[in-house]
């Protein structure tokens, strides 16, 4: 399958502070990017998607992509105890098939 | 929105025995459902992708004859896992790409448990 890496974690930050997922892939053809959370035996659910260079922001969070550098990020402002998940990046690959990474699972402390 | 509605959500069965797993696109077209596994703390793994009216395509490791998957219409596809055995125990995700900008629409998953 085609590589999508991200760091295991676990990343754990403090309430009200920014959070910070990085997602490095390895299909220079990719041309769509997306964000999931998933909660513990769920399935996942989108956050955001993001197709262009540069930043892509919905409330508080914010999408950033570089594809020169093949790395995607995710940047969530305000952490919430509720946002408490693992987060899983996917990738478009010119195969028209999704491939997700391992997931960073988050943990947000009160 | 895109719903895919996934059934059963969880079963045990005995090992040996078959098991079916549907998902349905419940108010649009799926001419392609993908089939994922997730064994616990790690990602999902794209196992196979059906497509409507044709073959499904497997990826490398993955036993076609073990994981059978039927798309007869754009509205179904199922996945069976023939002769369960105990390590074929796992979280079975299924969903399909509803339109480029949103990505894939989940089911709600199923967890099979094999004793």
């Amino acid at each position: 399958q085609k590589e999508v890496e991200q760091n295991s974690g676990p990343l754990s930050v403090p309430e009200g502070a920014i959070a910070s997922l990085n997602c490095t892939y390895s299909d220079r053809g990719s041309q769509s990017f997306f964000w999931y959370r998933q909660y513990s035996g769920k399935s996942p659910e989108l956050i955001m998607s993001i197709y262009s260079n540069g930043d892509k922001e919905d409330g508080r969070f914010t999408a950033q992509l570089n594809k020169a550098s093949q790395y995607v990020s995710l940047l969530i402002r305000d952490s919430q105890p509720s946002d408490s998940a693992t987060y899983l990046c996917a990738v478009g690959s010119t195969g028209n098939q999704f491939y997700f990474g391992t997931g960073t699972s988050l943990t947000v402390i009160p | 929105g895109a719903v895919v509605s996934q059934h059963p959500s969880w079963v045990i069965c005995k090992s040996g025995t078959s098991v079916k797993i549907e998902c349905r696109s419940l108010d649009f077209q799926a001419t392609t459902m993908f089939w994922y596994r997730q064994f616990p703390k790690q990602s999902l793994m794209l196992m196979a992708t059906s497509n409507e009216g044709s073959k499904a395509t497997y990826e490398q490791g993955v036993e076609k004859d073990k994981f059978l998957i039927n798309h007869a219409s754009l509205t179904l596809s199922t996945l069976t896992v023939t002769s369960a055995h105990p390590e074929d125990s796992s979280f079975y995700i299924c969903s399909a790409r509803v339109l480029q900008v949103y990505g894939y629409t989940f089911g709600s998953g199923t967890r099979l448990t094999v004793v």
